[in-house]
């Protein structure tokens, strides 16, 4: 199956907290996990990206964690602002640059 | 550098009527995605073009979805009839080669009444 499911559906934190968003995948042969954020009326934007051969990787205040047993990997938000209130959606493709399999979204709002 | 480009950004069309979108990806990159976005889910694929070639189709409705890339580089996604269901935002991205590092352009909003 291709499915990426996501969790939670909304989320709301206030400001300085930790916004933790999960993702679960089926298919074995994803091999890239990207996170994207997404304004109202705007595209999705790239985030951050990982790899199934690292278990963390960190950029700035944003960091994926990833379980490759369990084929799971998650957003982490430290210090969450106001500015962060997007829609973020994990994503995964293989390598061979075939489209990306969403989940349905993450509504995150941080309030202050 | 630009990014990618679409147009118009916002369409509302009577139902059974013709609409076309049109993109312009980043300069250089071969590859150009058309995405579908309904309201509250993520982007699904509707077609993938590497150059001129579509290379994966297989979820575009082609009993009235149709697309072009002309010399591998802006492309138009058309639908026609538009049914009501048609309602949602297309997107366009681009990467560099089958690179999977995605760009996303604005995107257009269509309206089907």
């Amino acid at each position: 199956q291709q499915q990426v499911k996501q969790s939670p559906q909304s989320l709301i934190v206030q400001k300085g907290g930790i916004s933790i968003i999960n993702c679960a995948y089926e298919n074995t042969a994803f091999d890239y996990f990207p996170w994207y954020q997404q304004f109202p009326g705007k595209g999705p934007a790239l985030l951050i990206a990982i790899r199934p051969d690292v278990s963390e990787k960190k950029e700035g205040r944003f960091t994926i964690s990833f379980n490759k047993s369990a084929k799971q990997f998650s957003l982490h938000i430290m210090d969450s602002q106001p500015g962060d209130s997007a829609t973020y959606f994990c994503a995964a493709s293989n390598q061979a640059g075939t489209a990306l399999i969403f989940g349905k979204g993450t509504t995150l709002s941080v309030s202050s | 550098e630009a990014g990618v480009v679409q147009s118009p950004r916002y369409k509302i069309i009577e139902k059974k009527q013709p609409v076309a979108f049109w993109c312009n990806p980043i300069s250089g990159h071969n590859t150009l995605y058309w995405y579908l976005q309904n309201l509250g889910q993520g982007p699904e694929l509707l077609i993938r073009y590497e150059n001129e070639e579509a290379v994966d189709d297989s979820q575009l409705p082609k009993d009235r979805f149709s697309a072009e890339r002309l010399k591998g580089v802006d492309s138009t996604l058309k639908i026609q009839p538009a049914e009501l269901g048609d309602s949602a935002v297309y997107l366009c991205a681009s990467s560099l080669d089958t690179g999977v590092k995605q760009f996303f352009g604005p995107g257009t909003r269509l309206t089907v009444l």
